[in-house]
């Protein structure tokens, strides 16, 4: 079957850096996502790879290996407004987005 | 601004009673999809259009039913609520014109079925 694993929950320190996992089985790969959701809003896009490596915008950075079926998001500098919930989704072989549960990131001061 | 609008933000129903959920894009977006989101879960697909009047189902369509008369709305109607379809239901929309693929979500219908 298809998978998507990421922590459920992650605590951190503001102007600090988290890094979020992802790990997939999936039938083939197109790609994959990271959203962001802050509670009870739309989830919205934070990032797509599809090659292997770094992909890097202003404070979010994402990671992406293809043979390891491992990928992270990379937040740096914290601040409190990073408070939410980090989704991961890989397209498969069919150009349908597979979900991971999300990650819900706890800010402190 | 893109926007994606869904028409109820909290709805509560009695199980057996009729409900719509309207979605409307302004984007021009030819694809429209919707999910339910449940706590410890991924977002999981219902049924997905890429086009008026054409529908696929999803990973769980069961309970459900769409229409896509116009482009821009996508409804999700369930016929006969229960109380296991009690879910934040998301519908989003993309262009499907190469790019990311990148999908924009409404704000979310909460559904309560008692």
């Amino acid at each position: 079957g298809q998978n998507i694993d990421q922590p459920t929950e992650m605590t951190a320190t503001e102007g600090a850096i988290v890094q979020i996992n992802c790990t997939y089985q999936t039938s083939g790969f197109n790609g994959l996502f990271w959203y962001q959701q802050h509670a009870g809003e739309a989830p919205t896009f934070l990032s797509y790879n599809v090659l292997d490596g770094l992909e890097e915008k202003g404070r979010f950075s994402s990671f992406l290996s293809r043979s390891k079926g491992y990928s992270y998001l990379l937040l740096k500098e914290l601040q409190m407004k990073d408070s939410a919930s980090y989704l991961c989704a890989v397209m498969d072989s069919n150009y349908q987005l597979i979900w991971g549960a999300g990650t819900k990131l706890i800010i402190k001061p | 601004d893109v926007k994606v609008t869904q028409s109820s933000r909290y709805l509560v129903k009695r199980t057996g009673e009729k409900v719509f959920l309207e979605c409307v894009q302004d984007m021009d977006h030819e694809n429209m999809f919707w999910y339910r989101q449940d706590p410890g879960l991924g977002l999981r697909l219902i049924y997905f259009s890429y086009d008026v009047k054409m529908k696929e189902k999803g990973d769980i369509p069961e309970g459900y039913s769409v229409s896509r008369e116009k482009k821009e709305r996508f409804s999700l109607i369930l016929e006969s609520a229960s109380t296991n379809q009690t879910s934040m239901y998301l519908c989003a929309s993309t262009s499907g014109q190469g790019d990311t693929g990148e999908l924009f979500f409404g704000e979310g219908s909460r559904l309560t079925v008692l």
